[in-house]
């Protein structure tokens, strides 16, 4: 069995300052573990992926997460937020053969 | 745009009619994903399919729910007596497998979904 725990439903920060996201997986084996971003009206878009490499994964636009075994994390992380990075986002797990399990998301608000 | 393509974007319909929906991958891509995703929640898995097979259905599509894949392409998604509760976007998604049966260690590339709205 395989599930992700989103911490925080909603997120709000001031452009400029950090953005921290919170998520804790549960899994059987060796997760693979992302976070994916939803713009309002578009499609899910990949923002990075473990995969059982290096723990601490590079994403697009600035963003990185670190995987936690000890802790069972894989927090999402940005050193300073910019409007264009309101949206939800999605912390997902896979273990082995299985299709992706989704979190609830977290909606980040980023305010002028 | 070569990405994946949902139509219709929105539907609505009334209780007990039937709906359809169809969804085109990227061309070279092997598996064909559906999500369901409601208000507050995360996408949830129906079904999959590598190639024209459906490997893998989830407890959530129920009898009244069918996905085809017939010539490993495009998919449809159809709705049988349609009840409220099946309101919710339904996502498709799409990625390539070098093996069959492979784990899932790569990226699903998402459309933009198919708005259902159940009167």
């Amino acid at each position: 069995a395989q599930s992700v725990t989103q911490l925080d439903s909603h997120v709000s920060v001031s452009e400029g300052t950090p953005v921290l996201l919170r998520c804790n997986y549960s899994s059987s084996y060796s997760p693979s573990l992302f976070w994916y971003v939803q713009h309002p009206n578009k499609g899910l878009q990949l923002l990075l992926k473990y995969t059982s490499a290096a723990t601490l994964v590079k994403g697009i636009n600035g963003f990185e997460a670190e995987f936690k075994k000890s802790e069972t994390s894989f927090h999402l992380t940005k050193p300073s937020a910019h409007m264009s990075d309101a949206a939800e986002y999605f912390c997902v797990v896979s273990s082995g053969y299985s299709t992706l399990t989704f979190g609830k998301g977290t909606m980040l608000l980023v305010s002028p | 745009d070569t990405g994946v393509s949902q139509d219709p974007r929105h539907k609505i319909t009334k209780r007990g009619q039937n709906v359809t929906f169809r969804c085109d991958p990227i061309s070279e891509h092997n598996r064909l994903y559906w999500y369901r995703q409601t208000l507050g929640q995360g996408p949830e898995f129906l079904t999959y399919f590598q190639n024209e097979a459906q490997l893998e259905k989830s407890r959530l599509l129920s009898d009244r729910f069918s996905a085809e894949r017939p010539k490993g392409s495009f998919s449809t998604l159809e709705i049988q007596r349609t009840e409220q509760g099946d309101s919710a976007m339904y996502l498709c998604a799409s990625s390539l497998r070098a093996l069959a049966g492979g784990p899932n260690t790569g990226e699903l590339f998402f459309g933009e979904g198919s708005r259902l709205t159940v009167l």
